[in-house]
């Protein structure tokens, strides 16, 4: 089975702090992607990477930054973190070639 | 773009209760379609999916038909369990990424 981990379920931060969420999948999937979920919004596409280094923003951005070093791990950065920021953030990864993505557990973060 | 659009919840439903979720989509080609579930306190499963037109996707007693002329994808089940309780997300795939709708909170009562 494919394993999707995030490093943590829960994370509180305070307004300004630099944030890293962490995403690590066991599959050797090419595709990694970070979303984040809000109610009645559904999920949305912060940002893709299809191959380590390389990385495309998705439809919202603005305020994220992501890493690929390693092709297992997906890292999303919140430069300074803002209370319009708290959400559930959900990590997947997918095979070139094939659309099924698999989905993370999550991690809820408040920005106080 | 491409987009999602499926019934706003939430849904309360009996034991043994018939479930349909309807969903339709925008796109501009022939975009693969998804059904992921989302239980209490867990991430994303995929549910069921359909590649093309006239496809039906099947999983766990839940059914969708691909329907090109309609445009739609609209989940069904005959008879759901208090453990169908969930979050239902219709989504479509042109290439690798997934637009989703907003999700449909489904309870079902004893």
């Amino acid at each position: 089975d494919v394993k999707v981990t995030q490093s943590s379920r829960y994370l509180v931060k305070r307004t300004g702090e630099k944030v890293f969420l962490e995403c690590v999948q066991d599959m050797d999937h090419e595709n990694m992607f970070w979303y984040r979920q809000d109610p009645g919004l559904g999920l949305r596409l912060i940002y893709f990477s299809y191959d380590v280094k390389m990385k495309e923003k998705g439809d919202i951005p603005e305020g994220y930054s992501v890493s690929r070093e390693k092709k297992e791990r997906f890292s999303l950065i919140l430069e300074s973190a803002s209370t319009n920021q708290t959400s559930m953030y959900l990590c997947a990864s997918s095979l070139t070639g094939r659309f099924e993505q698999y989905f993370g557990p999550g991690t809820r973060l408040t920005v106080t | 773009g491409d987009s999602v659009t499926q019934m706003e919840g939430p849904v309360t439903l009996s034991e043994e209760a018939f479930l349909t979720i309807n969903c339709t989509y925008t796109a501009t080609g022939y975009p693969s379609l998804f059904w992921y579930v989302q239980y209490p306190g867990e991430g994303l499963q995929l549910l069921l999916k359909a590649t093309k037109a006239d496809d039906k996707g099947s999983n766990k007693g839940f059914e969708a038909t691909y329907r090109k002329e309609t445009t739609s994808f609209h989940l069904e089940k005959g008879s759901v369990q208090v453990s169908d309780s969930a979050v239902y997300f219709c989504a479509l795939s042109p290439d690798y990424k997934l637009s989703f709708g907003a999700g449909t909170t489904v309870t079902v009562r004893a």
